[in-house]
């Protein structure tokens, strides 16, 4: 059963709009949320977190909302740029489980259209 | 700016056909991890490493897998005999420490077994 789940496997917005990204959990055990950027044929890239504490993390055009009680998370990046346009992945860590191992959602593919 | 390394970046292999993987993690980073992502998923865990030990090694699958980080730096992962089903990218992560929630991946192998 998945733990994490991005439920849109696609999204394509227009360069200068608002993208948002979402992101399901069922595990009440995660402490730390992330989301990682991927390029084709390279390595998921560390974009921003936020803590289990926390409501909302900003950096620069990315801002990530975490809603506890929904047990959902999103990721705002605004303005939308053609270079935004990679795979997304939300990704949760379990407190005091497995050394801080992640589990990651299948990933949302964002496509900024110029 | 450090990275992590990994090589070779693309393999090719017929089944049953033994294949190795190698990783060099950001310089002072205690903890490592081995994830594979088959197309259309997001990273799954393999194995991870607190300096030469195995922390976690529960969804390795062990009959066919192996990995080792004998001196606590760069690692391997290896597969033997391979299967058509380990098509796949082989993404390796690091991180400061077991405590980081923020884990630095490679570019990955991408393995496709013929």
């Amino acid at each position: 059963d998945q733990q994490v789940k991005q439920n849109s496997p696609s999204l394509s917005v227009q360069e200068g709009r608002i993208s948002i990204l979402n992101c399901d959990y069922t595990n009440s055990m995660f402490d730390y949320f992330l989301w990682y950027k991927k390029y084709p044929a390279e390595g998921p890239t560390f974009l921003i977190s936020i803590s289990s504490i926390k409501d909302k993390n900003e950096d620069g055009r990315f801002t990530v909302f975490l809603n506890k009680s929904a047990k959902h998370l999103s990721l705002h990046i605004v303005p939308s740029q053609p270079g935004d346009s990679a795979v997304y992945f939300c990704a949760a860590r379990v407190y005091g489980g497995s050394q801080g191992n992640l589990i990651f959602g299948k990933g949302t593919k964002l496509s900024v259209k110029p | 700016e450090a990275e992590v390394a990994q090589s070779p970046r693309y393999k090719i292999t017929e089944k049953s056909q033994a294949v190795a993987f190698w990783c060099d993690p950001i310089s002072g980073h205690a903890t490592l991890y081995w994830y594979r992502q088959i197309l259309g998923q997001g990273p799954e865990l393999l194995v991870q490493f607190q300096d030469e030990s195995v922390v976690d090694d529960s969804q390795l699958p062990k009959d066919r897998f192996s990995a080792e980080r004998l001196k606590g730096v760069d690692s391997t992962l290896k597969i033997q005999p391979a299967e058509l089903g380990d098509s796949a990218m082989y993404l390796c992560a690091s991180a400061p420490g077991q405590g980081s929630h923020e884990q630095y991946f490679g570019p990955g192998t991408r393995l496709t077994v013929t």
